[in-house]
């Protein structure tokens, strides 16, 4: 099975609201996490990533922090805005430099 | 920097043909190149690695003989969909890693919808 997993979409917000994105992760050892992002018409992006356990990656806005307690990587940005719509994939590394992906939560941001 | 392109950006074809995609990294060398595949509303599914002038490495149930990949510089990797069926359509996405970067640091190209008739 897919061993991550994260939060079915489509998520719609408004301007200016909170968002989560729940992330979790099956490993074993610790593996390094990452949020990518996919604007309309566009390819993935690397938004922000953590290396190792209680880091706490950070970009745009947006924050993720590995906790290992609970496998977990979610995504929160304080204040959403129409430009974040997008689609984002919660990722872990896996051997060999090859990437892990999750579904991807699809947003909506509403102006 | 790190600019990845593929082309082309959509394609048509009939079913029995074949096509090719090409994944270009525009301003480093990309010692590997992965090639994915995205259905809709899936997560992307790693199809293969390819390394400069070797052979490239699928993932379990991916058909080697029908996804043909070519690493043939460090610039570029084509993947060639043999004998394409209507199933075979869907979004086709490459990556690329430089020996710089740090671990896992890919840089993906803006993806190929393939869509067979």
């Amino acid at each position: 099975g897919n061993s991550v997993t994260q939060m079915e979409g489509p998520v719609t917000l408004s301007e200016e609201a909170f968002l989560t994105i729940n992330c979790t992760y099956t490993a074993t050892g610790y593996p390094s996490l990452f949020w990518y992002v996919q604007y309309p018409g566009e390819g993935l992006q690397l938004l922000l990533k953590a290396t190792k356990a209680d880091d706490k990656g950070s970009n745009k806005g947006f924050e993720a922090t590995y906790r290992k307690e609970t496998t977990s990587f979610h995504l929160e940005k304080g204040s959403v805005q129409v430009s974040d719509s997008a689609v984002y994939f919660c990722a872990r590394g896996g051997r060999d430099d090859k990437i892990i992906f999750g579904k991807g939560t699809r947003l909506h941001i509403l102006p | 920097g790190a600019v990845v392109s593929q082309h082309p950006s959509w394609v048509i074809c009939k079913s029995g043909t074949s096509v090719k995609i090409e994944c270009r990294s525009l301003d480093f060398q990309a010692t590997t190149m992965f090639w994915y595949r995205q259905f809709p509303k899936q997560s992307l599914m790693l199809m293969a690695t390819s390394n400069e002038g070797s052979k490239a490495t699928y993932e379990q149930g991916v058909e080697k003989d029908k996804f043909l990949i070519n690493h043939a510089s460090l610039t570029l990797s084509t993947l060639t969909v043999t004998s394409a069926h209507p199933e075979d359509s869907s979004f086709y996405i490459c990556s690329a890693s430089a020996p710089i970067a740090a671990q896992y640091e890919q840089y993906f190209g803006p993806g190929t919808r393939l869509t067979v008739t």
